[in-house]
């Protein structure tokens, strides 16, 4: 299907697993963005990448890893999750980093216990 | 003081009322989006804008750059509109444009 997809839509991990949250998009765009999403703040950016093998770290970064080996895919993987990741987490695309419209997936549900 | 600020946080209205949610920032912007996220959590943009005014529908959202102030109207609004309405602000740090994300106004149509 066309569009920005993300699976899994729901996870329930143990403090200390590592996760891979997976994002897929159909459109070839370039950028690709992943958000969390917290009850009192507004999205916070964690990573972006401009381009296949291009990534850079946004507002909160730490704890997190990102890869993008082609253009389509940036899964997001949590190293060693805690608590305090517990969130919803919100991948998106664009056709650039500009003035364009950003297109979310339908967002991840992570609980970590 | 978050660079973002919407209010109300929270709006209940009947149906067929005219809505108004607000939007200020503290920085410099070269656009403004507003999003809007229904109760099964997916968020999509509503408008783009840098100047004026722009309307979509029942949907009209208007920008003073002077006043860092932004508006989003509903008229003759319906339950289905009822969801987050979230502000965001594209700025310049360090050389790198980002996008900075209000708390989001939670609005309730009741029929």
């Amino acid at each position: 299907d066309a569009g920005i997809t993300q699976s899994p839509r729901y996870k329930i991990t143990e403090t200390g697993r590592q996760v891979t949250l997976m994002c897929h998009q159909t459109w070839s765009h370039s950028y690709m963005f992943w958000y969390r999403q917290d009850l009192g703040h507004g999205l916070r950016l964690i990573y972006y990448s401009a381009a296949a093998d291009i990534t850079d770290k946004g507002e909160v970064p730490d704890g997190y890893v990102v890869s993008r080996s082609k253009t389509e895919n940036f899964p997001l993987t949590l190293e060693s999750a805690t608590r305090s990741q517990t969130s919803v987490y919100f991948c998106a695309s664009s056709e650039t980093r500009g003035p364009y419209e950003q297109y979310f997936g339908p967002g991840t549900r992570l609980t970590v216990t | 003081k978050n660079e973002v600020e919407q209010s109300p946080q929270n709006l209940t209205a009947q149906e067929g009322e005219f809505i108004t949610i607000n939007c200020s920032y503290s920085v410099g912007i070269s656009a403004l989006h507003w999003l809007q996220q229904h109760p099964g959590g997916g968020i999509v943009s509503l408008f783009m804008l840098s100047s004026g005014k722009k309307k979509h529908g029942r949907l009209i959202a208007t920008i003073n750059i002077q006043e860092k102030h932004s508006s989003l109207h509903i008229t003759a609004s319906h339950p289905r509109d009822s969801a987050v309405y979230i502000c965001a602000v594209r700025s310049w740090d360090f050389g790198n444009e980002k996008l900075t994300f209000g708390t989001g106004t939670r609005l309730t149509i009741i029929p």
